[in-house]
Protein backbone atom coordinates (compact mmCIF):
# COMPACT_ATOMS: atom_id res chain seq x y z
CA UNK A 1 0.00 0.00 0.00
CA UNK A 2 0.65 3.26 -0.58
CA UNK A 3 1.07 6.33 1.76
CA UNK A 4 -0.14 8.95 -1.42
CA UNK A 5 -3.63 8.28 -1.67
CA UNK A 6 -5.99 8.83 -4.86
CA UNK A 7 -9.73 8.80 -5.48
CA UNK A 8 -11.12 7.42 -7.47
CA UNK A 9 -8.99 4.65 -8.92
CA UNK A 10 -11.43 4.81 -11.56
CA UNK A 11 -12.97 7.72 -13.35
CA UNK A 12 -15.36 7.40 -17.26
CA UNK A 13 -16.86 10.97 -18.59
CA UNK A 14 -18.33 12.64 -21.41
CA UNK A 15 -16.40 15.60 -22.90
CA UNK A 16 -18.52 18.00 -21.47
CA UNK A 17 -18.48 16.64 -18.01
CA UNK A 18 -16.96 18.46 -14.82
CA UNK A 19 -14.94 15.95 -12.47
CA UNK A 20 -12.02 16.12 -9.32
CA UNK A 21 -9.28 13.74 -9.14
CA UNK A 22 -8.60 13.75 -5.46
CA UNK A 23 -4.85 13.24 -4.05
CA UNK A 24 -3.96 13.13 -0.44
CA UNK A 25 -0.83 12.63 1.75
CA UNK A 26 0.17 12.45 5.71
CA UNK A 27 3.72 12.04 5.42
CA UNK A 28 4.38 15.90 6.33
CA UNK A 29 5.39 16.22 2.89
CA UNK A 30 5.14 20.04 1.22
CA UNK A 31 5.81 19.86 -2.39
CA UNK A 32 2.92 17.53 -4.64
CA UNK A 33 3.04 16.63 -8.14
CA UNK A 34 0.77 15.68 -10.78
CA UNK A 35 1.86 13.50 -13.72
CA UNK A 36 -0.47 12.36 -16.65
CA UNK A 37 1.19 8.69 -18.00
CA UNK A 38 -0.08 7.42 -21.10
CA UNK A 39 0.20 3.33 -21.91
CA UNK A 40 3.58 2.47 -22.14
CA UNK A 41 5.47 5.89 -21.70
CA UNK A 42 6.95 7.50 -18.80
CA UNK A 43 4.92 10.38 -16.35
CA UNK A 44 5.27 13.49 -17.92
CA UNK A 45 5.24 16.27 -15.09
CA UNK A 46 2.28 18.51 -15.13
CA UNK A 47 2.18 20.88 -11.92
CA UNK A 48 3.90 21.12 -9.01
CA UNK A 49 3.27 22.61 -5.53
CA UNK A 50 5.72 23.63 -2.90
CA UNK A 51 4.28 24.84 0.16
CA UNK A 52 0.67 25.05 -1.23
CA UNK A 53 1.44 27.37 -3.94
CA UNK A 54 1.65 26.78 -7.49
CA UNK A 55 5.50 26.86 -8.21
CA UNK A 56 5.55 24.58 -11.90
CA UNK A 57 2.85 25.02 -14.67
CA UNK A 58 4.51 23.08 -17.64
CA UNK A 59 2.28 24.78 -20.46
CA UNK A 60 -0.89 22.42 -19.20
CA UNK A 61 -4.03 23.40 -21.15
CA UNK A 62 -6.58 25.42 -18.88
CA UNK A 63 -9.29 22.47 -18.98
CA UNK A 64 -6.88 20.99 -16.28
CA UNK A 65 -7.06 22.82 -13.10
CA UNK A 66 -5.00 22.22 -10.38
CA UNK A 67 -6.24 23.07 -6.64
CA UNK A 68 -3.89 22.71 -3.59
CA UNK A 69 -6.11 23.16 -0.17
CA UNK A 70 -3.66 22.75 2.31
CA UNK A 71 -0.91 20.63 2.43
CA UNK A 72 -2.37 17.41 2.51
CA UNK A 73 -4.40 17.83 -0.07
CA UNK A 74 -4.31 18.43 -3.77
CA UNK A 75 -6.52 18.10 -6.01
CA UNK A 76 -6.70 18.05 -10.00
CA UNK A 77 -10.48 19.84 -11.43
CA UNK A 78 -11.38 18.61 -15.01
CA UNK A 79 -13.63 20.71 -17.50
CA UNK A 80 -14.20 20.16 -21.16
CA UNK A 81 -11.86 17.25 -21.93
CA UNK A 82 -10.70 15.84 -25.00
CA UNK A 83 -10.41 11.65 -26.01
CA UNK A 84 -6.69 12.30 -26.12
CA UNK A 85 -6.59 13.22 -22.26
CA UNK A 86 -7.33 9.71 -21.20
CA UNK A 87 -4.52 8.51 -19.34
CA UNK A 88 -3.14 7.13 -16.04
CA UNK A 89 -3.13 10.28 -13.24
CA UNK A 90 -0.08 10.27 -10.76
CA UNK A 91 0.14 12.52 -7.47
CA UNK A 92 3.44 12.43 -5.97
CA UNK A 93 4.67 13.80 -2.62
CA UNK A 94 8.12 14.81 -1.56
CA UNK A 95 9.59 16.32 1.73
CA UNK A 96 10.26 20.19 -0.43
CA UNK A 97 11.34 21.08 -3.65
CA UNK A 98 14.33 22.94 -2.17
CA UNK A 99 17.21 22.44 -0.26
CA UNK A 100 17.98 18.91 0.44
CA UNK A 101 16.80 16.54 -2.43
CA UNK A 102 14.12 14.08 -1.56
CA UNK A 103 12.95 11.17 -3.60
CA UNK A 104 9.22 11.48 -4.70
CA UNK A 105 6.37 8.96 -3.36
CA UNK A 106 3.28 8.27 -6.50
CA UNK A 107 0.02 7.14 -5.58
CA UNK A 108 -1.50 4.27 -7.60
CA UNK A 109 -3.30 6.97 -10.01
CA UNK A 110 -6.54 7.72 -11.00
CA UNK A 111 -7.34 5.84 -14.76
CA UNK A 112 -9.23 8.57 -16.37
CA UNK A 113 -11.57 6.87 -19.91
CA UNK A 114 -12.68 10.23 -21.80
CA UNK A 115 -15.73 8.98 -23.89
CA UNK B 1 17.78 19.72 -21.35
CA UNK B 2 18.10 16.99 -19.21
CA UNK B 3 17.87 13.72 -20.88
CA UNK B 4 17.13 10.15 -19.78
CA UNK B 5 17.86 6.77 -22.11
CA UNK B 6 17.11 3.60 -20.75
CA UNK B 7 18.44 0.32 -22.59
CA UNK B 8 17.14 -2.41 -23.25
CA UNK B 9 13.54 -1.44 -23.93
CA UNK B 10 12.51 -4.88 -22.75
CA UNK B 11 14.25 -7.76 -21.32
CA UNK B 12 13.09 -11.38 -20.38
CA UNK B 13 15.06 -13.37 -18.14
CA UNK B 14 14.78 -17.03 -16.63
CA UNK B 15 14.45 -17.03 -12.68
CA UNK B 16 17.74 -17.25 -11.60
CA UNK B 17 19.65 -15.61 -14.25
CA UNK B 18 21.46 -12.32 -13.29
CA UNK B 19 21.41 -9.11 -15.52
CA UNK B 20 21.43 -4.85 -15.29
CA UNK B 21 20.01 -2.77 -16.81
CA UNK B 22 21.29 0.68 -18.21
CA UNK B 23 20.36 4.48 -17.69
CA UNK B 24 22.05 6.99 -19.66
CA UNK B 25 21.52 10.48 -19.00
CA UNK B 26 22.73 13.71 -19.23
CA UNK B 27 22.24 16.49 -17.06
CA UNK B 28 23.03 19.64 -15.75
CA UNK B 29 24.17 19.45 -11.92
CA UNK B 30 22.93 16.15 -11.29
CA UNK B 31 20.99 16.64 -7.94
CA UNK B 32 20.12 12.81 -7.67
CA UNK B 33 19.23 9.85 -9.95
CA UNK B 34 16.35 7.70 -8.60
CA UNK B 35 15.37 4.50 -9.63
CA UNK B 36 11.75 3.74 -9.51
CA UNK B 37 9.81 0.11 -10.40
CA UNK B 38 6.03 0.73 -11.67
CA UNK B 39 3.79 -2.97 -11.94
CA UNK B 40 1.05 -2.64 -14.45
CA UNK B 41 -2.03 0.01 -13.08
CA UNK B 42 0.19 0.98 -10.02
CA UNK B 43 1.95 4.09 -9.75
CA UNK B 44 5.97 4.12 -9.58
CA UNK B 45 7.49 2.40 -6.53
CA UNK B 46 10.30 4.21 -5.13
CA UNK B 47 13.67 1.87 -5.13
CA UNK B 48 16.70 4.25 -5.03
CA UNK B 49 18.50 7.68 -4.88
CA UNK B 50 21.96 8.30 -6.02
CA UNK B 51 23.63 11.21 -6.15
CA UNK B 52 27.37 10.96 -6.40
CA UNK B 53 29.26 8.56 -8.93
CA UNK B 54 31.15 5.64 -7.34
CA UNK B 55 27.70 5.81 -4.77
CA UNK B 56 25.81 2.33 -4.57
CA UNK B 57 22.91 0.95 -2.90
CA UNK B 58 21.30 -2.13 -2.46
CA UNK B 59 17.97 -4.18 -2.28
CA UNK B 60 17.35 -7.42 -1.49
CA UNK B 61 17.89 -8.56 -5.11
CA UNK B 62 18.93 -5.27 -6.44
CA UNK B 63 22.15 -2.85 -6.91
CA UNK B 64 22.01 0.35 -8.24
CA UNK B 65 25.37 1.86 -9.07
CA UNK B 66 26.25 5.77 -10.47
CA UNK B 67 28.89 6.49 -13.25
CA UNK B 68 28.95 10.47 -14.12
CA UNK B 69 27.26 9.45 -17.81
CA UNK B 70 24.81 6.28 -16.51
CA UNK B 71 23.50 3.93 -14.02
CA UNK B 72 23.30 -0.02 -13.52
CA UNK B 73 20.67 -1.71 -11.59
CA UNK B 74 21.96 -5.13 -11.31
CA UNK B 75 19.25 -8.08 -10.40
CA UNK B 76 21.04 -10.94 -8.93
CA UNK B 77 19.10 -14.03 -9.04
CA UNK B 78 15.57 -12.40 -10.15
CA UNK B 79 12.50 -14.16 -9.61
CA UNK B 80 9.44 -13.60 -11.10
CA UNK B 81 7.54 -11.29 -8.83
CA UNK B 82 10.69 -9.09 -10.30
CA UNK B 83 8.72 -8.72 -13.26
CA UNK B 84 8.17 -4.84 -13.41
CA UNK B 85 9.00 -2.22 -15.69
CA UNK B 86 11.58 -0.29 -14.17
CA UNK B 87 12.28 3.61 -14.70
CA UNK B 88 15.28 5.67 -13.80
CA UNK B 89 14.53 9.51 -13.47
CA UNK B 90 17.16 12.75 -12.89
CA UNK B 91 16.75 15.48 -11.26
CA UNK B 92 19.02 18.78 -12.51
CA UNK B 93 20.21 21.96 -10.93
CA UNK B 94 17.15 23.13 -12.41
CA UNK B 95 14.63 24.22 -9.38
CA UNK B 96 10.92 23.14 -8.44
CA UNK B 97 12.35 18.71 -8.00
CA UNK B 98 11.86 18.63 -11.55
CA UNK B 99 12.11 14.85 -12.75
CA UNK B 100 13.38 13.98 -15.98
CA UNK B 101 12.13 10.22 -16.64
CA UNK B 102 13.30 8.16 -19.29
CA UNK B 103 11.18 5.64 -21.37
CA UNK B 104 11.84 2.41 -19.08
CA UNK B 105 12.55 -1.37 -19.20
CA UNK B 106 10.07 -3.90 -19.09
CA UNK B 107 11.34 -6.89 -17.46
CA UNK B 108 9.85 -10.45 -17.38
CA UNK B 109 11.18 -13.15 -15.35
CA UNK B 110 10.13 -16.18 -16.15
CA UNK B 111 9.96 -19.93 -14.32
Amino acid sequence: DTEVTQTPKHLVMGMTNKKSLKCEQHMGHRAMYWYKQKAKKPPELMFVYSYEKLSINESVPSRFSPECPNSSLLNLHLHALQPEDSALYLCASSHSTRGEDQPQHFGDGTRLSIL
Amino acid sequence: EDQVTQSPEALRLQEGESSSLNCSYTVSGLRGLFWYRQDPGKGPEFLFTLYSAGEEKEKERLKATLTKKESFLHITAPKPEDSATYLCAVRGAGGGNKLTFGTGTQLKVEL
